[in-house]
């Protein structure tokens, strides 16, 4: 059964650092993208970004490039997105999903992580 | 950058009636690349239907997707009491993912 296990939650003050994580198991997890999308309190859902971990191949949402970096390691399945300066804007709930489809024929998100929440807070 | 606008903000039914939710694009876009996900409170979004169409696995019958161009519709044909929730449409095109604000269908 495909599974995204996202880390917990995460409390931190501005100006701080932080890196979650999204493990997959029960697929190939090289060879399907996995994006990240945020979701602010109270508000819909924003594509941050994506990244192919069979070769770390990344693409970023011009809205979060230069805010966020995206990495994975195949080695033990995981992806992540981190960050080196938080702001109190970045407060949110954060996803991780898999793609699936092909880029020529049509793509879509099919698995979901549960979500990290993530306060910032002096 | 297209944009996607859902139509109502808030669909206010009762079990057993027919709900319809828009989703509208800013300039036509492939069906091909139109999906639907039911959002629960405190839960993550779930795939019900992508390829403007079809159904994912295991979503019930009573959801339909439709539509081309710059206008796609989702239906739900008799509410039943778990699909009240809020919905978003997805469009993937020109390099960017594109998520409608939703659509929250509430009891009446």
């Amino acid at each position: 059964e495909v599974h995204l296990e996202q880390s917990g939650a995460e409390v931190r003050k501005p100006g701080e650092s932080l890196k979650i994580s999204c493990k997959g198991s029960g697929y190939g997890f090289g060879s399907y993208w996995i994006a990240w999308v945020r979701q602010m309190p109270g508000k819909g859902l924003e594509w941050m970004g994506i990244i192919y971990p069979g070769d770390s191949e990344t693409r970023y949402s011009p809205s979060f490039q230069g805010q966020v970096t995206i990495s994975a390691d195949k080695s033990i399945n995981t992806a992540y997105v981190q960050w080196t300066s938080l702001k109190a804007s970045d407060t949110a709930m954060y996803f991780c999903v898999r793609l699936s489809g092909w880029w020529h024929l049509g793509v879509y998100f099919d698995y979901w992580g549960q979500g990290t929440p993530v306060t910032v807070s002096s | 950058e297209i944009v996607l606008t859902q139509s109502p903000g808030t669909l206010s039914l009762s079990p057993g009636e027919r709900a319809t939710l828009s989703c509208r694009a800013s300039q036509s876009v492939s069906g091909s690349y139109l999906a639907w996900y039911q959002q629960k409170p405190g839960q993550a979004p779930r795939l019900l239907i992508y390829g403007a169409s079809n159904r994912a696995t295991g979503i019930p019958d009573r959801f339909s997707g439709s539509g081309s161009g710059t206008d796609f519709t989702l239906t739900i044909s008799r509410l039943e009491p778990e699909d009240f929730a809020v919905y978003h449409c997805h469009h993937y095109g020109n390099s960017l993912f594109t998520f409608g604000p939703g659509t929250k269908v509430d009891i009446k």
